[in-house]
């Protein structure tokens, strides 16, 4: 079973701190992707990642920036959290961009304060 | 954005009813998964359809995706408590290969 773990299921964060979320997939899965989920507003993608090194902007990536060095690890970094960025935060993989089946973390959520 | 409207969004029926949830967009999907979250856990796969009028069934759950694979709908038949959860639709674009565009999900509550 592919496995796609998230360093944290809670975090606690003042405004004005950088934030790390990690997220690591075991199932050499090329895509990966960060998505926030909010109530009645659904899963909203922030960033993505075809490749090693390679980002591209999702729908709301303001505020976000993410990094991924390893193919397997791919970070969400909040350069300075505001109290809008409380949320749950998904990272998903995919296999190829043949196959968009999605494999999800467990989340994290985020509480700025 | 393609948008994807789901309907309704929250839900709540007695063990042993059915239900239908739906999926609705202006667009055409390339293909379109359903998933499921429960609480505290990241979304799952529940099934795949990529052909128009396709119709998939797991278990007591039907999937129908509509002939101009604009839309589609879940069926589930005599609900049972393990069912609750958020019911999610997701399309690919072939104009976006490799990305997602998700509904914003139907809550269902299924009580004993």
């Amino acid at each position: 079973d592919v496995k796609v773990t998230q360093s944290s299921r809670y975090l606690v964060k003042r405004t004005g701190e950088k934030v790390f979320l990690e997220c690591v997939q075991d199932m050499d899965h090329e895509n990966m992707f960060w998505y926030r989920q909010d109530p009645g507003l659904g899963l909203r993608l922030i960033y993505f990642s075809y490749d090693v090194k390679m980002k591209e902007k999702g729908d709301i990536p303001e505020g976000y920036s993410v990094s991924r060095e390893k193919k397997e690890r791919f970070s969400l970094i909040l350069e300075s959290a505001s109290t809008n960025q409380t949320s749950m935060y998904l990272c998903a993989s995919t296999l190829s961009l043949a196959e968009n089946i999605q494999y999800f973390g467990a989340g994290t959520r985020l509480s700025v304060l | 954005t393609q948008l994807l409207e789901q309907s309704p969004q929250f839900l709540s029926i007695q063990e042993g009813e059915n239900l239908t949830v739906y999926c609705n967009s202006s667009s055409v999907f390339s293909s379109l998964q359903w998933y499921r979250q429960e609480p505290g856990e990241g979304p799952v796969l529940l099934v795949t359809v990529v052909t128009g009028g396709e119709v998939k069934k797991l278990k007591r759950l039907t999937f129908q995706f509509g002939d101009a694979r604009k839309d589609s709908s879940l069926h589930i038949t005599a609900a049972q408590p393990g069912d609750t959860g958020l019911y999610l639709c997701a399309g690919e674009h072939n104009t976006n290969a490799g990305k997602s565009t998700f509904g914003d999900g139907t809550t269902l509550t299924v009580k004993p």
